[in-house]
This record gives structure tokens, C-alpha cells and sequence, in this order.
């Protein structure tokens, strides 16, 4: 089948550096995504990668490796604000197929 | 620009009545429109999705349906709710042109209690 998989929680401090990494098994995906929720809040889209490689978009970056079936995102200069579930979501016709969310907490 | 309403946002209601949850899109035409539900600190599950009017999959068979009675509005329904039913709901589009980022964006959401 397919499924990706997250770590359930990350910890990092104010102004540090954190990568959410994102394991999959499947194949035959456009891409990978990823999404941001605030608690309460809904997803909302922050990075694709449809090619190997590092993309970068302000403070996050996203990589994808797809002989690895691995990805990350790459969050810089942490504020508090980011504190936020993040989701990885590989592509396909119509659907995304979601992982289960990385609860990232920021320490000040 | 394009948006998405979805209400209500809060929703509480007895074990064994009905549901009718609703989503529009405005500013896009023949949107691929999305169901999903969120329980607690877990993440999205799929359970309908459209592809234009009148057309559903079903990710999950349960007690809800959807249907899709013009082009940018979603209905997300029960006839007798369950507890398990309970949960965050999100309505979702993205554009239906050959876009295979289907990059998805969500409504606010709406939070069902059933009790």
C-alpha cells in the first residue's frame, strides 16, 4: 500500500534550525508536498518538489529524494509562530495521500 | 482571487440526527472539490472527493455521503449521525486543469461534536 511516515513530534528551539523528515512507500507520485495546520487552524500549502532536489521558499526549503523515497522540510531561523503540525502529501490524479503530521514545538 | 467558505464552524448535535455540512468555491471554475476529516491531534482522512457535478468517490464507506449539486458546491451529509462521527471537517479545491501539484486549498473547517 501506500503510506508515508513522519516522526510524531520534533522539539527545537527559538532561532535554531529543524528538519521534518518524511519517509514513503509508494511510487508512480507526481510530487511531494507540504502543508502547514496551526492547531484549530486548516492545512495551508507551503512547498513542492516535483524534482530531486532542494526547493527553497523564504525561511523553509524542501527536499526530495527520490531513489531514497525520502524527503524533508527545512525550517531556518525558527520563530514562535511556526509552532504547527506539518504535513507531507505525495501526488496523484485528484488525490493527495497524506502522512500523519509532525507536531513541531518551539522552545524559547 | 479564489475562496472557499465552509460552515458552520462549530456543530454540535444529538447521536441519530442528521448532517448537512456545506462548502462553496468562488473565483474558479470546475474545481476538484475534497472531504476530509481530522480527529484529534491525527492527520486528514479522505472520504469523498468530485471531480465535476454530480460525479463522487468515496474513500470510505461509512454513514456520510456527498453530493455535488452544481459546480462549485460541495454537500457533505448524514442521515443519523454516530459519536464516532465526531471530529474536524474540511472541505478542500484544487484546479482541475493538468496541474499534478493539486496543490489543495482548505476551508476553515468545522467542528462536529456529537454527543
Amino acid at each position: 500500500g501506500q503510506s508515508l511516515e513522519q516522526p510524531s513530534e520534533v522539539t527545537a528551539v527559538e532561532g535554531a534550525i529543524v528538519q521534518i523528515n518524511c519517509t514513503y512507500q509508494t511510487s508512480g507520485f507526481y510530487g511531494l508536498s507540504w502543508y502547514q495546520q496551526h492547531d484549530g487552524g486548516a492545512p495551508t500549502f507551503l512547498s513542492y518538489n516535483a524534482l530531486d532536489g532542494l526547493e527553497e521558499t523564504g525561511r523553509f526549503s524542501s527536499f526530495l529524494s527520490r531513489s531514497d523515497s525520502y524527503g524533508y522540510l527545512l525550517l531556518q531561523e525558527l520563530q514562535m509562530k511556526d509552532s504547527a503540525s506539518y504535513f507531507c502529501a505525495v501526488s496523484f490524479n485528484y488525490q493527495l495521500i497524506w502522512g500523519a503530521g509532525t507536531k513541531l514545538i518551539i522552545k524559547p | 482571487s479564489q475562496t472557499i467558505h465552509q460552515w458552520p464552524a462549530t456543530l454540535v448535535q444529538p447521536v441519530g440526527s442528521p448532517l448537512s455540512l456545506e462548502c462553496t468555491v468562488e473565483g474558479t471554475s470546475n474545481p476538484n472539490l475534497y472531504w476530509y476529516r481530522q480527529a484529534a491531534g491525527r492527520g486528514l482522512q479522505l472520504l469523498f472527493y468530485s471531480v465535476g457535478i454530480g460525479q463522487i468517490s468515496s474513500e470510505v464507506p461509512q454513514n456520510l455521503s456527498a453530493s455535488r449539486p452544481q459546480d462549485r458546491q460541495f454537500i457533505l451529509s448524514s442521515k443519523k449521525l454516530l459519536l464516532s462521527d465526531s471530529g474536524f471537517y474540511l472541505c478542500a479545491w484544487s484546479a482541475f486543469e493538468w496541474d499534478t501539484k493539486n496543490i489543495q486549498y482548505f476551508g476553515a473547517g468545522t467542528r462536529l461534536s456529537v454527543l
